[in-house]
């Protein structure tokens, strides 16, 4: 099985860079979506096929790959931006997520 | 307006069976492969199981495998996972996702359904 490594928390104030990484054997050479949930929400879909964003997801968001690790930045984060992140990838109908990265931004 | 509704979760005993649906409307059901995820209270995500739009092609994680079962009836435009066996750690929010083809990526969530397996 799979796995991928995220960092438990990131901090930044408004306006700040905020960079989360997520890790793992099978990013090197599958795709890797983002997700972000916010409390009692479901998840929602932010970066998908490595740096694609969906309509409707500022362009504060972006996403990069290099070898196993891929990086989220949210360029100028906004208080709204406060939230949960999860990679996630997949391989023969398998998938993965990662255990998420609490966002703080205050 | 494209909805996914779950439906039959509860509190149940360990060693019993639980099935849960999951109701699609505002797409055509039938054409996409569907997902089963579930976060437990506290943590993460976790995906549980995969059903292609035929319901031919199935996948299931190591942790459910041999104990749950996913199925859809496209006429009913509804998806299903039978739980059977089922361990406290199976404790969760269940929640139904849609698998956009072009995206490849879940672009459709429910609001999941509680599923509390305690003595």
């Amino acid at each position: 099985s799979y796995e991928l490594t995220q960092p438990s928390s990131v901090s930044v104030s408004p306006g700040q860079t905020a960079r989360i990484t997520c890790s793992g054997d099978i990013l090197a050479k599958k795709f890797t979506r983002w997700f972000q949930q916010k409390p009692g929400q479901a998840p929602a879909l932010v970066i998908y096929k490595d740096s694609e964003r969906p309509s409707g997801i500022p362009e504060r968001f972006s996403s990069s790959k290099s070898g196993t690790t891929v990086t989220l930045t949210i360029s100028g984060a906004h208080v709204d931006d406060e939230a949960d992140y999860y990679c996630c990838s997949a391989a023969d109908n398998f998938w993965v997520f990662g255990g998420g990265t609490k966002l703080t931004v205050l | 307006q494209v909805q996914l509704a779950e439906s039959g979760g509860g509190v149940v005993q360990p060693g019993r069976s639980m099935r849960l649906s999951c109701a699609a409307s505002g797409f055509s059901f039938r054409s996409y492969d569907m997902h089963w995820v579930r976060q437990a209270p506290g943590k993460g995500l976790e995906w549980v199981a995969f059903i292609s739009f035929e319901g031919n092609s199935k996948s299931y994680s190591d942790s459910v495998k041999g104990r749950f079962t996913i199925s859809r009836d496209n006429s009913k435009n509804t998806l299903y996972l039978q739980m059977d066996s089922l361990r406290t750690e199976d404790t969760a929010v269940y929640s139904c996702a849609r698998d956009s083809p072009y995206e490849d990526a879940f672009d459709v969530w429910g609001q999941g359904t509680m599923v509390t397996v305690s003595s």
